[in-house]
C-alpha cells in the first residue's frame, strides 16, 4: 500500500542549525502534507503542498515536492529546542479521503 | 476556538473489560476520523465518518472494536472486550468541509492500557 517513508529515522542538532527531514512515497498524490507531534500529544498540521507546487513557505518551514522521484522534504531553518518533536509526511491520493502517514522523524534540538 | 476533545486522556483497564473513549470534533467540521498509534505499526486510520455516516471501516482490527457518531458533535469508539494488545494511543481527528477541508485536526489522544 501507498506509504510515506522519513528519513532518517532520528536526528539530533545544535540549536541554530537547519534541520532537513526526507519523504518517499509510492503512488501519484494529490497532496502532501507535514506534521508534527511533540512527546504526549496530538498531531498538528504544519504545511500543505499540492501534486502541482514544487515548494512552499511557512515562517521558518520549507517545504520541496518532486513528483518525479516521489519525494519531499522539510527544512526547518534556525532551529530552537522547542522544535523538538517528531515530524510526519501524510500523502492523499486523487479519489481518496485518507491520508496515509510515514512512519516519522524524531528531531531533538540541543539548547 | 476550541479543538478536538478526546476523554479520557489516560485509560487502564484489565483484560475483558469494555472499554468507550469519547471524541468531540472541531463545531463545523463534517468528517471525522479515529487512528490508533503504536510503536510497531505507527499511526493506522480505523473508521472515517463523513456527515455522521461510517463511510470506511476496513481499519477496525475485528468485531470486538465499534464506534459510532450519532450526532455531529460526538462519536464514540468502543472496544468489548478488551485486550493487552490493545494498549496504544487513540486520536479522533477531524476535518472542515470544501476545498480547503484537506487538513485533519487532531486531538489530544487517549493512552490506553490494558493489562
Amino acid at each position: 500500500s501507498q506509504q510515506g517513508e522519513e528519513d532518517p529515522q532520528a536526528l539530533s542538532i545544535q540549536e541554530g542549525e537547519n534541520a532537513t527531514m526526507n519523504c518517499s512515497y509510492k503512488t501519484s498524490i494529490n497532496n502532501l502534507q507535514w506534521y508534527r507531534q511533540n512527546s504526549g500529544r496530538g498531531l498538528v498540521h504544519l504545511i500543505l503542498i499540492r501534486s502541482n507546487e514544487r515548494e512552499k513557505h511557512s515562517g521558518r518551514l520549507r517545504v520541496t515536492l518532486d513528483t518525479s522521484k516521489k519525494s519531499s522534504s522539510l527544512l526547518i531553518t534556525a532551529s530552537r529546542a522547542a522544535d523538538t518533536a517528531s515530524y510526519f509526511c501524510a500523502t492523499r491520493m486523487d479519489s481518496s479521503y485518507k491520508l496515509i502517514f510515514g512512519s516519522g522523524t524524531r528531531l531533538l534540538v540541543r539548547p | 476556538d476550541a479543538g478536538v476533545i478526546q476523554s479520557p486522556r489516560h485509560e487502564v483497564t484489565e483484560m475483558g473489560q469494555e472499554v468507550t473513549l469519547r471524541c468531540k470534533p472541531i463545531s463545523g467540521h463534517n468528517s471525522l476520523f479515529w487512528y490508533r498509534q503504536t510503536m510497531m505499526r505507527g499511526l493506522e486510520l480505523l473508521i472515517y465518518f463523513n456527515n455522521n455516516v461510517p463511510i470506511d471501516d476496513s481499519g477496525m482490527p475485528e468485531d470486538r472494536f465499534s464506534a459510532k457518531m450519532p450526532n455531529a458533535s460526538f462519536s464514540t469508539l468502543k472496544i468489548q472486550p478488551s485486550e493487552p494488545r490493545d494498549s496504544a494511543v487513540y486520536f479522533c481527528a477531524s476535518r472542515p468541509p470544501g476545498a480547503g477541508g484537506d487538513t485533519q485536526y487532531f486531538g489530544p489522544g487517549t493512552r490506553l492500557t490494558v493489562l
